[in-house]
């Protein structure tokens, strides 16, 4: 069993405060590394995918880092706007075959105006 | 493109009942996955296929769950008989088997609840 853990479970953040959260996976047979934003009475969409060590990827206020030798991807929001709640998950991808993704169970992140 | 199609949206039915979920993968696509999404345990992978063809359904809780794919363009989830604990949101997802990263793109989930 892959254990992909997210922390905080969920955190309440000013409008135009910056934050960030983490996801932590297995170090080994690491393949890719996904981050889904999910927000409520929609379906998951893709944020970003990560495959390198030391990659970081950037969408708009959106940022996320990859560490894949000690396991953990940070995922940074600036600037937060009410928009940005949401639920993020990442997700874990091992091997090079087309296996399924292991889901963490999220950040419910709350922008209050 | 219309993106993954699910149906119904919800339903609802009594405890005992079979239970048919039902997934259109968007067109290309030759990967399709399952997904259950519950309070206690989040978004779990039940199982998926690589062109029509099951290739892990190790996350199917028990036997009264069962997948199918007759085709590129369809794929059903089957619940018989149904259980309260059953009652989740169930979600697929497809992806392009030749893209190795596996981005995958959602459904709008099933909302299921047996009473």
């Amino acid at each position: 069993i892959l254990n992909v853990e997210q922390s905080p479970q969920s955190l309440h953040v000013q409008e135009g405060d910056s934050t960030n959260f983490t996801c932590s996976f297995p170090s080994s047979n690491f393949y890719a590394l996904h981050w889904y934003r999910w927000e409520t009475a929609k379906s998951p969409e893709a944020l970003f995918v990560m495959t390198l060590n030391g990659d970081e990827k950037k969408k708009g206020r959106i940022s996320a880092t990859l560490n894949t030798k000690e396991g953990y991807s940070y995922l940074y929001i600036k600037g937060s706007q009410p928009e940005d709640s949401a639920t993020y998950l990442c997700a874990f991808k091992k091997g090079g075959g087309a296996d399924g993704l292991t889901f963490g169970k999220g950040t419910h992140l709350i922008i209050q105006p | 493109d219309a993106g993954v199609i699910q149906s119904p949206r919800h339903e609802v039915t009594e405890m005992g009942q079979e239970v048919t979920l039902r997934c259109k993968p968007i067109s290309g696509h030759n990967s399709l996955f399952w997904y259950r999404q519950t309070m206690m345990r989040g978004l779990e992978l039940l199982i998926y296929f690589n062109n029509n063809v099951p290739i892990d359904d190790s996350g199917m809780p028990e036997d009264r769950f069962s997948a199918k794919m007759p085709n590129a363009s369809f794929s059903t989830l089957k619940i018989q008989p149904s259980e309260p604990r059953d009652s989740a949101v169930y979600f697929c997802a497809s992806s392009r088997l030749a893209e190795s990263y596996n981005e995958q793109f959602f459904g709008p989930g099933t909302r299921l609840t047996v009473l």
